[in-house]
């Protein structure tokens, strides 16, 4: 099974700084997938395979990384950017990292 | 507009079953794999199971943790997904989620999620 470990598990950032959620995975994969959770509701894609923004993802979103590491950036912090992010992999057992909190600083 | 629909949870006791039903909409539903997510404070999030299509022979994967107690269904004619719970344990408690799975461009990804079903297990 290939573990996922994001960090930092949590983190706040004030608005217009610049954020990166980092994922490593225990064995090298080819790509990775992310999603944003909020309260309340269920998990939506955010990020497919590394860097393509899903529907309606601001373009301040991006991702990158390799092997065993990846990262989700957004490049200036927006108050409705504040959520738990997850990395997810697809090799057999699926996966997924156990999330980073977002907060507003 | 894509609908996933869970219903079937609940409070059951330890050793109990549960069915966890799934519907769909605004898709086709016999043309994407499925499958069930589960969501706790103690966990996370964890794949449970995935179905695959009529042409894969209905093929199914599984999380080691429910293997043997979980079976993943499907009936295309009714556009549903099901997840037969068996000899539930504490740790089965959690939200579930029903999720569609599409290719990307090289790879799947869950690209729909229902807003989920609680199931409680506790005496």
């Amino acid at each position: 099974e290939i573990v996922l470990t994001q960090s930092p598990a949590i983190t706040a950032a004030s608005l217009g700084q610049k954020v990166t959620i980092t994922c490593s995975a225990s064995s090298s994969v080819s790509y990775m997938h992310w999603y944003q959770q909020k309260s309340g509701t269920s998990p939506k894609p955010w990020i497919y395979e590394i860097s393509k923004l899903a529907s309606g993802v601001p373009a301040r979103f991006s991702g990158s990384g390799s092997g065993t590491s990846y990262s989700l950036t957004i490049s200036s912090m927006e108050a409705e950017d504040a959520a738990i992010y997850y990395c997810q992999q697809w090799n057999y057992p699926l996966t997924f990292g156990g999330g980073t909190k977002l907060e507003i600083k | 507009e894509v609908k996933l629909e869970e219903s079937g949870g609940g409070l059951v006791q330890p050793g109990g079953s549960m069915k966890l039903s799934c519907v769909a909409s605004g898709f086709t539903f016999s043309s994407y794999w499925m499958s069930w997510v589960r969501q706790s404070p103690e966990k996370g999030l964890e794949w449970v199971a995935e179905i695959r299509l009529k042409s894969d022979n209905y093929a199914t994967h599984y999380a080691e943790s429910v293997k043997g107690k979980f079976t993943i269904s499907r009936d295309d004619s009714k556009s549903r997904l099901y997840l037969q719970m068996n000899s539930l344990r504490a740790e089965d408690t959690g939200i579930y989620y029903c999720t569609r799975s599409t290719m990307i461009t090289t790879y799947y990804a869950m690209d729909y999620w229902g807003q989920g079903t609680s199931v409680t297990v506790s005496s």
